[in-house]
């Protein structure tokens, strides 16, 4: 099973700034790499697929890079829907594993 | 519009069964690979179960010999039948498509269409 660590479990920053959101892999593997954003009692929302790839109606300010076992999230001005629970989640094997999740916070 | 309509938690004692639902509009359960998600409460997300189109099935460890994952095409609704239930499947359980990418090069696994979540609770 691959093993998916986030880090920081939680950071702070203010509205308007860059946050930067990191995932590590147990095993390497190219592009089969996820990103979500949860808000409290609600679904999980795809922003992120096939490593850097928006989905639908995601907006530019989020961006994502990496590979083998490194990959990254960019929220590039923070505005104030985007303080969220993030996850990370590969589906280069299964079973698919999710992160354990990054609480982005308000500074 | 896509919608994913769940039904079917609820309160079950430990060792009992519970039938999840997840009927689908604006989609083709039968042409989709389709999952099942789980949150325990206020943990992180786990992969349960999948469905491909062409009815191949995964589970991950923890489920596996005591959930079932199936589809009825005539009523375009995804299920997951969920035996000897533990307390350690409790949290909310939610179903969602899982994303072809337009690009070819990229694989399926993600998912984009989500369900509003129905929580399990086993106690006794």
């Amino acid at each position: 099973e691959i093993v998916m660590t986030q880090s920081p479990a939680t950071l702070s920053v203010s509205p308007g700034e860059r946050a930067t959101l990191s995932c590590r892999a147990s095993q390497s593997f190219s592009s089969n790499l996820a990103w979500y954003q949860q808000k409290p009692g609600q679904a999980p929302r795809l922003l992120i697929y096939g490593t850097s790839t928006r989905a639908t109606a995601i907006p530019v300010r989020f961006s994502a890079s990496g590979s083998g076992t490194e990959f990254t999230l960019t929220i590039s001005s923070l505005q104030s829907e985007d303080f969220a629970v993030y996850y990370c989640q590969q589906y280069n094997n299964w079973p698919y594993t999710f992160g354990q999740g990054t609480k982005l916070e308000i500074k | 519009e896509v919608q994913l309509v769940q039904s079917g938690g609820g309160l079950v004692q430990p060792g009992g069964s519970l039938r999840l639902s997840c009927a689908a509009s604006g989609l083709i359960v039968s042409s989709n690979y389709m999952s099942w998600v789980r949150q325990a409460p206020g943990k992180g997300l786990e992969w349960v179960s999948l469905i491909y189109s062409g009815g191949n099935t995964n589970y991950a460890d923890s489920v596996k010999g005591r959930f079932t994952i199936a589809r009825d095409n005539s009523k375009n609704t995804l299920y997951l039948q969920m035996n000897s239930l533990r307390a350690e499947d409790t949290g909310v359980y939610y179903c969602a498509r899982v994303l072809q990418p337009r690009e070819q090069r990229l694989a399926p696994g993600s998912n984009d269409y989500w369900g509003h979540g129905t929580l399990v609770t086993v106690s006794s």
